[in-house]
């Protein structure tokens, strides 16, 4: 099983949707989890990092559930520019490297 | 500049040949990695190191050798390329929670 899952899509939307989707993982011990931001096989960028709490930025919304270990991102009022593949990364306590699900392909359309 | 560079940014190379892929960072981060990113498999960690002299496996180390004899280098040397070795190739640094990332490697062997 992979360490980190997610939904590779692709989730075609209109301009101005609202697009969600999830990430699990199967580390018990992750500490820190992010979503990172790949446009066209560039390097990926921190979109946001993820709190227990959940957190926002923006339009965009982050919650982390630890009991069912799952991360969503969550995508308002979606932009023509927020089309890219959407990663999510975990880091163990017990370890320092990034661990990377495969990503989820978003395409906002006009 | 600051920041984290990648060379070359392209690459052929003939089946049997060793390459090297350099990575240079100015932060002077502690941590270090190597990943390769193909198509249906997002990012896979093939090295990675947590200082000058320290080194680890990632999930697809077979055919790969690191060193990191200062800081800031962590070059990735393909001993004898395979075309299977066909790939976009990240290197990223971290010292606390966000990692940045190169701008990649384009290599393909022929």
């Amino acid at each position: 099983r992979k360490e980190v899952e997610q939904d590779p899509g692709p989730f075609n939307v209109p301009e101005g949707a609202t697009v969600a989707f999830n990430c699990t993982y199967s580390n018990s011990a992750s500490q820190s989890f992010f979503w990172y931001r790949q446009d066209c096989r560039k390097e990926p960028k921190l979109l946001m990092s993820v709190y227990s709490s959940g957190n926002e930025d923006g339009r965009f919304t982050a919650q982390l559930n630890r009991a069912s270990q799952y991360i969503s991102l969550l995508i308002r009022d979606s932009k023509l520019s927020d089309s890219a593949t959407y990663l999510c990364v975990v880091i163990s306590f017990n370890d320092y490297k990034l661990s990377f699900g495969a990503g989820t392909t978003v395409t906002v359309r006009a | 500049d600051a920041g984290i560079t990648q060379s070359p940014r392209y690459k052929i190379t003939e089946t049997g040949r060793q390459v090297t892929l350099m990575c240079h960072q100015t932060w002077s981060h502690s941590y270090m990695f190597w990943y390769r990113q193909d198509l249906g498999h997002g990012l896979r960690l093939i090295y990675y190191s947590a200082a000058a002299d320290i080194t680890d496996k990632g999930e697809v180390p077979d055919g790969y050798v690191v060193s990191r004899s200062k800081t800031e280098n962590f070059p990735l040397t393909l001993e004898s390329a395979t075309r299977s070795q066909t790939s976009v190739y990240f290197c990223a640094s971290r010292q606390n929670t966000e990692a940045f990332f190169g701008q990649g490697t384009r290599l393909t062997v022929v």
